[in-house]
């Protein structure tokens, strides 16, 4: 089984729409992310929580909630969609590598906002 | 200006090609750097890291290092088809409230041809 899981991995909504895209992972961290990747953009962090009772803005949170239910299950919430939050959306998970941290992603959201 | 700008690609060598990515940063207080693979419908994976300035070398990809410069580099020998796959650089500060938080390039898209 996948270290971290992503649901749905597919999504047509309709603008204004409220939408939840879940993120579980079963690495035992405490440090959870979700980015959006678009093309030429790159990835670009919505939020993240470095613990249950730790969640932080990123650089792209408008538009944006995430709620962290337990270690394990960090979930992305869109109020409101819109066109232009089409895109791939990534959860992760990260651990310390070498002083390092490294980030273990998911397979990914797909989501089309008509 | 982006923090870490990223050459855009895309990229196409033929089998055996040496190959050369490559990242520019402007934030000086980057101690940490990344390469992240990112195969077509895949979440990144870690590909290599390193600390500060130097090279290291695992296999057939070599990362250098140029803080003096702010430009990182990964190098591929002997590339495979296998190889075929977005990548992007990623770049982090040690300690403090940024600890943990990556940031990213915009990834170059490398395919290569039998």
């Amino acid at each position: 089984d996948a270290d971290v899981t992503q649901t749905p991995r597919n999504r047509i909504t309709k603008t204004g729409k409220r939408i939840m895209l879940e993120c579980s992972q079963t690495k035992g961290h405490d440090r959870m992310y979700w980015y959006r990747q678009d093309p030429g953009l790159g990835l670009r962090l919505i939020y993240y929580s470095f613990d249950v009772k730790d969640i932080n803005k990123g650089e792209i949170s408008d538009g944006y909630s995430v709620s962290r239910q337990a270690q394990a299950k960090f979930s992305l919430s869109l109020e409101s969609a819109i066109p232009n939050q089409t895109a791939l959306y990534f959860c992760a998970t990260s651990d310390l590598y070498g002083g390092a941290e490294t980030q273990y992603f998911g397979p990914g959201t797909r989501l089309l906002v008509l | 200006q982006k923090e870490v700008e990223q050459d855009p690609g895309p990229l196409s060598v033929p089998e055996g090609a040496i190959v050369s990515l490559n990242c520019t940063y402007s934030n000086s207080a980057f101690q940490y750097f990344m390469w992240y693979r990112q195969y077509s419908r895949k979440g990144p994976e870690l590909l290599m890291y390193t600390y500060s300035s130097g090279n290291k070398e695992d296999g057939r990809f070599t990362a250098q290092v140029d803080k003096s410069s702010k430009y990182i580099s990964l190098f591929i020998r002997d590339s495979q088809p296998s190889d075929s796959a977005t990548y992007l650089c990623a770049m982090s500060v040690p300690g403090g409230t940024s600890y943990g938080k990556l940031t990213f390039g915009q990834g170059t898209i490398l395919t290569v041809h039998p």
